[in-house]
Protein backbone atom coordinates (compact mmCIF):
# COMPACT_ATOMS: atom_id res chain seq x y z
CA UNK A 1 0.00 0.00 0.00
CA UNK A 2 1.23 3.86 -0.68
CA UNK A 3 0.94 6.60 1.75
CA UNK A 4 1.26 10.12 0.69
CA UNK A 5 1.30 13.06 2.71
CA UNK A 6 0.39 16.43 2.46
CA UNK A 7 0.71 18.66 5.83
CA UNK A 8 1.36 22.70 4.83
CA UNK A 9 -1.71 24.39 5.47
CA UNK A 10 -2.58 26.89 2.84
CA UNK A 11 0.00 29.40 1.30
CA UNK A 12 -0.08 32.67 -0.12
CA UNK A 13 2.24 33.48 -2.70
CA UNK A 14 3.85 36.76 -4.25
CA UNK A 15 3.51 36.75 -7.60
CA UNK A 16 6.99 36.06 -9.44
CA UNK A 17 7.84 34.03 -6.10
CA UNK A 18 9.06 30.80 -6.09
CA UNK A 19 7.00 28.47 -3.70
CA UNK A 20 7.83 24.73 -2.34
CA UNK A 21 5.44 22.43 -1.80
CA UNK A 22 6.51 19.53 0.63
CA UNK A 23 5.15 15.74 -0.09
CA UNK A 24 6.33 12.58 1.72
CA UNK A 25 5.63 9.21 0.60
CA UNK A 26 5.27 5.60 2.33
CA UNK A 27 5.71 2.60 0.18
CA UNK A 28 6.83 -0.81 0.06
CA UNK A 29 7.38 -1.17 -3.99
CA UNK A 30 11.02 -1.19 -4.70
CA UNK A 31 10.05 1.02 -7.97
CA UNK A 32 7.14 3.60 -8.30
CA UNK A 33 6.23 7.01 -9.62
CA UNK A 34 5.15 9.82 -8.33
CA UNK A 35 3.07 12.31 -9.48
CA UNK A 36 2.24 16.47 -9.18
CA UNK A 37 -1.23 17.49 -10.35
CA UNK A 38 -3.07 21.17 -10.13
CA UNK A 39 -6.81 21.38 -9.66
CA UNK A 40 -7.96 24.56 -10.31
CA UNK A 41 -11.79 25.35 -8.98
CA UNK A 42 -13.26 24.09 -12.07
CA UNK A 43 -12.19 20.66 -10.76
CA UNK A 44 -9.93 19.31 -13.57
CA UNK A 45 -6.71 17.60 -12.43
CA UNK A 46 -4.06 19.31 -14.50
CA UNK A 47 -1.20 16.82 -15.23
CA UNK A 48 2.49 18.96 -14.10
CA UNK A 49 5.69 16.38 -13.98
CA UNK A 50 6.17 12.79 -12.89
CA UNK A 51 9.32 11.29 -11.09
CA UNK A 52 10.61 7.31 -11.74
CA UNK A 53 12.09 5.82 -8.69
CA UNK A 54 14.84 5.03 -10.99
CA UNK A 55 15.47 8.60 -12.17
CA UNK A 56 18.85 9.75 -10.97
CA UNK A 57 17.99 13.16 -12.23
CA UNK A 58 15.24 14.94 -10.76
CA UNK A 59 12.22 16.04 -13.30
CA UNK A 60 11.99 19.44 -14.47
CA UNK A 61 8.52 20.70 -16.86
CA UNK A 62 9.07 24.78 -17.80
CA UNK A 63 8.77 26.00 -13.88
CA UNK A 64 7.99 23.59 -12.71
CA UNK A 65 10.39 21.15 -11.03
CA UNK A 66 10.50 18.10 -8.94
CA UNK A 67 13.10 17.71 -5.96
CA UNK A 68 13.35 14.04 -5.43
CA UNK A 69 15.06 12.52 -2.47
CA UNK A 70 14.99 9.26 -2.13
CA UNK A 71 16.44 8.14 0.72
CA UNK A 72 14.07 10.50 2.87
CA UNK A 73 10.68 9.42 0.80
CA UNK A 74 10.37 13.19 -0.09
CA UNK A 75 9.07 14.62 -3.60
CA UNK A 76 8.41 18.06 -3.26
CA UNK A 77 7.39 20.47 -6.06
CA UNK A 78 9.14 23.16 -6.83
CA UNK A 79 7.30 26.33 -8.91
CA UNK A 80 9.26 29.01 -10.06
CA UNK A 81 7.97 32.34 -10.73
CA UNK A 82 4.45 32.27 -9.55
CA UNK A 83 1.99 33.17 -11.59
CA UNK A 84 -1.48 34.31 -10.63
CA UNK A 85 -3.15 31.15 -13.01
CA UNK A 86 -0.97 29.04 -10.60
CA UNK A 87 -3.59 29.65 -7.91
CA UNK A 88 -5.29 25.63 -6.95
CA UNK A 89 -4.94 23.07 -5.01
CA UNK A 90 -1.76 20.79 -5.78
CA UNK A 91 -1.74 16.77 -4.99
CA UNK A 92 0.78 14.93 -4.93
CA UNK A 93 0.42 10.95 -5.62
CA UNK A 94 1.98 8.06 -6.62
CA UNK A 95 1.47 4.40 -8.25
CA UNK A 96 3.46 1.14 -8.34
CA UNK A 97 5.91 1.14 -11.55
CA UNK A 98 4.13 0.10 -14.11
CA UNK A 99 0.46 0.72 -12.65
CA UNK A 100 -1.42 3.88 -12.72
CA UNK A 101 -3.59 2.85 -9.58
CA UNK A 102 -2.67 6.29 -8.04
CA UNK A 103 -2.71 7.29 -4.26
CA UNK A 104 -3.30 11.00 -3.63
CA UNK A 105 -2.25 13.26 -0.56
CA UNK A 106 -4.99 15.41 0.58
CA UNK A 107 -3.34 18.50 -1.06
CA UNK A 108 -1.86 22.10 -0.47
CA UNK A 109 -3.76 25.07 -1.42
CA UNK A 110 -2.06 27.78 -2.97
CA UNK A 111 -2.80 31.33 -3.82
CA UNK A 112 -0.70 33.73 -5.46
CA UNK A 113 -1.11 37.29 -4.65
CA UNK A 114 -0.05 40.53 -6.89
CA UNK B 1 -6.98 17.00 -30.52
CA UNK B 2 -9.21 15.83 -27.70
CA UNK B 3 -8.47 15.44 -24.49
CA UNK B 4 -10.45 13.22 -21.73
CA UNK B 5 -14.25 14.40 -21.83
CA UNK B 6 -16.91 12.97 -19.41
CA UNK B 7 -20.39 13.54 -18.63
CA UNK B 8 -22.60 15.01 -17.43
CA UNK B 9 -20.90 17.85 -15.51
CA UNK B 10 -23.43 18.04 -12.30
CA UNK B 11 -26.04 15.71 -11.45
CA UNK B 12 -28.52 15.28 -8.61
CA UNK B 13 -29.87 12.16 -7.45
CA UNK B 14 -31.73 10.97 -4.26
CA UNK B 15 -30.60 8.34 -2.04
CA UNK B 16 -31.77 5.04 -3.57
CA UNK B 17 -31.15 5.92 -6.73
CA UNK B 18 -28.73 4.25 -9.65
CA UNK B 19 -26.41 6.57 -11.56
CA UNK B 20 -24.21 6.59 -14.71
CA UNK B 21 -21.67 8.39 -15.89
CA UNK B 22 -19.82 8.42 -19.27
CA UNK B 23 -16.15 8.55 -19.76
CA UNK B 24 -13.94 9.18 -23.30
CA UNK B 25 -10.69 8.78 -22.84
CA UNK B 26 -7.66 11.02 -24.47
CA UNK B 27 -7.40 10.06 -28.53
CA UNK B 28 -4.81 6.91 -28.46
CA UNK B 29 -5.23 5.73 -24.78
CA UNK B 30 -6.44 2.30 -24.21
CA UNK B 31 -7.02 2.37 -20.58
CA UNK B 32 -9.58 4.23 -18.20
CA UNK B 33 -9.25 4.57 -14.46
CA UNK B 34 -12.61 6.34 -12.26
CA UNK B 35 -11.42 7.94 -9.30
CA UNK B 36 -14.12 9.78 -6.36
CA UNK B 37 -12.79 13.04 -4.93
CA UNK B 38 -15.01 14.08 -1.68
CA UNK B 39 -14.92 17.69 -0.76
CA UNK B 40 -11.49 18.96 0.79
CA UNK B 41 -9.81 15.20 0.07
CA UNK B 42 -7.93 13.96 -2.42
CA UNK B 43 -9.28 11.78 -4.73
CA UNK B 44 -9.40 7.61 -4.39
CA UNK B 45 -9.00 4.94 -6.99
CA UNK B 46 -12.22 3.12 -7.66
CA UNK B 47 -11.14 0.67 -10.56
CA UNK B 48 -9.13 0.07 -13.51
CA UNK B 49 -10.40 -0.86 -17.39
CA UNK B 50 -8.17 -2.22 -19.67
CA UNK B 51 -9.37 -4.38 -22.66
CA UNK B 52 -13.15 -3.82 -21.52
CA UNK B 53 -11.91 -5.71 -18.55
CA UNK B 54 -11.72 -4.65 -14.73
CA UNK B 55 -8.19 -4.81 -14.17
CA UNK B 56 -7.73 -3.30 -11.00
CA UNK B 57 -10.26 -2.76 -8.08
CA UNK B 58 -10.36 0.05 -5.08
CA UNK B 59 -11.79 -0.59 -1.78
CA UNK B 60 -15.43 0.62 -2.79
CA UNK B 61 -18.70 -1.64 -2.86
CA UNK B 62 -19.94 -3.87 -5.45
CA UNK B 63 -22.84 -0.62 -5.66
CA UNK B 64 -19.73 0.75 -7.79
CA UNK B 65 -19.44 -1.04 -11.11
CA UNK B 66 -18.07 -0.21 -14.46
CA UNK B 67 -17.80 -1.23 -18.31
CA UNK B 68 -15.81 -0.57 -21.16
CA UNK B 69 -16.69 -0.20 -24.81
CA UNK B 70 -14.71 -1.50 -27.88
CA UNK B 71 -14.07 1.90 -28.68
CA UNK B 72 -12.45 2.52 -24.62
CA UNK B 73 -14.99 4.63 -23.40
CA UNK B 74 -16.28 3.84 -20.51
CA UNK B 75 -19.29 4.17 -17.79
CA UNK B 76 -19.47 4.59 -13.95
CA UNK B 77 -22.21 2.85 -12.57
CA UNK B 78 -23.48 3.20 -8.70
CA UNK B 79 -26.52 2.18 -7.47
CA UNK B 80 -28.48 2.53 -4.41
CA UNK B 81 -26.84 6.31 -4.00
CA UNK B 82 -26.19 6.90 -0.37
CA UNK B 83 -25.92 10.35 0.83
CA UNK B 84 -22.07 10.28 0.95
CA UNK B 85 -21.36 8.95 -3.07
CA UNK B 86 -21.98 12.58 -3.13
CA UNK B 87 -18.56 13.83 -4.78
CA UNK B 88 -16.67 14.69 -7.90
CA UNK B 89 -16.00 11.61 -9.77
CA UNK B 90 -13.09 11.50 -12.34
CA UNK B 91 -12.39 9.70 -14.75
CA UNK B 92 -8.32 9.63 -16.15
CA UNK B 93 -6.89 7.32 -18.86
CA UNK B 94 -3.22 6.58 -20.23
CA UNK B 95 -2.02 3.45 -22.41
CA UNK B 96 -1.18 0.38 -21.13
CA UNK B 97 2.11 0.37 -22.67
CA UNK B 98 3.07 3.97 -21.10
CA UNK B 99 2.42 3.50 -17.33
CA UNK B 100 6.04 4.01 -17.06
CA UNK B 101 6.18 7.52 -18.11
CA UNK B 102 3.54 8.86 -16.32
CA UNK B 103 1.05 10.14 -18.87
CA UNK B 104 -2.03 9.75 -17.07
CA UNK B 105 -4.55 12.71 -17.72
CA UNK B 106 -7.61 13.73 -16.25
CA UNK B 107 -11.10 14.68 -17.19
CA UNK B 108 -12.66 17.63 -15.40
CA UNK B 109 -15.17 15.44 -13.66
CA UNK B 110 -18.70 14.49 -12.69
CA UNK B 111 -19.93 16.13 -9.60
CA UNK B 112 -22.66 14.00 -8.07
CA UNK B 113 -24.79 15.46 -5.60
CA UNK B 114 -27.29 12.88 -3.13
CA UNK B 115 -29.84 14.56 -1.45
Amino acid sequence: AQKITQTQPGMFVQEKEAVTLDCTYDTSDQSYGLFWYKQPSSGEMIFLIYQGSYDEQNATEGRYSLNFQKARKSANLVISASQLGDSAMYFCAMGPYGNNRLAFGKGNQVVVIP
Amino acid sequence: DAGVTQSPTHLIKTRGQQVTLRCSPKSGHDTVSWYQQALGQGPQFIFQYYEEEERQRGNFPDRFSGHQFPNYSSELNVNALLLGDSALYLCASSLASGVNTGELFFGEGSRLTVL
